[in-house]
């Protein structure tokens, strides 16, 4: 049984692009988070999301950021007109219950030029 | 708000114990967690505590809890050079509301010197 897998490892994108970061959950995962390490510090929640729904989105900020998790394929966390200060580490992770102690990713590295 | 603090460093020599101390302000927390970063890599869960617990022992890993003092603590016994890596400890909402949202310190790098 695989991991979270999360791709790319490493993403680099120019201020104004956009960048789409995938994450697929473990097998009978159905709860999806995604959360972002700035550096030098600890993980801050973005977005809770069970297949087709968003159930948390408290820690996503108000504008260029979306996620979804669709019925079908990975979950998807998407940067619309990317800044340098979105550049950080995104970790996703699942579980099959909505509770924590769950499986992370390795992560996407997002750099922004 | 919620808040979890942890000291920023902690330097060992291999063969010694090392002590990891976070402070929590949620008292309504169901469970506390410990997990392990290593360089480049994603966040691999050591351990977790019950709010109801005050220690919990898994191999050369020691959690105490100080629930009035909202105060975790991880101790690694025998620390090796392996066990160099960034500590974080979370902790999850409330009983019934809980959704699995985790709420992270900013991590404790251990180096442990041979």
């Amino acid at each position: 049984n695989a991991g979270v897998m999360q791709n790319p490892r490493h993403l680099v994108r120019r201020r104004g692009q956009e960048a789409r970061l995938r994450c697929s959950p473990m097998k009978g995962h159905s709860h999806v988070y995604w959360y972002r390490q700035l550096p030098e510090e600890g993980l801050k929640f973005m977005v809770y999301l069970q297949k087709e729904n968003i159930i948390d989105e408290s820690g996503m900020p108000k504008e260029r950021f979306s996620a979804e998790f669709p019925k079908e394929g990975p979950s998807i966390l998407r940067i619309q007109q990317v800044v340098r200060g979105d550049s950080a580490a995104y970790f996703c992770a699942s579980s099959p219950r909505p509770e924590g102690g769950y499986t992370f990713g390795s992560g996407t590295r997002l750099t922004v030029v | 708000g919620e808040d979890v603090e942890q000291s920023l460093f902690l330097s060992v020599r291999e063969g010694d114990s090392s002590v990891i101390n976070c402070t929590y302000t949620d008292s309504s927390s169901t469970y506390l967690y410990w997990y392990k970063q290593e360089p480049g890599a994603g966040l691999q869960l050591l351990t977790y505590i019950f709010s109801n617990m005050d220690m919990k022992q898994d191999q050369r890993l020691t959690v105490l809890l100080n629930k009035k003092d909202k105060h975790l603590s991880l101790r690694i016994a025998d620390t090796q050079t392996g066990d160099s890596a960034i500590y974080f400890c979370a902790e999850s909402g409330p009983p019934g509301g809980n959704t699995g949202k985790l709420i992270f310190g900013q991590g404790t790098t251990l180096q442990v010197k041979p």
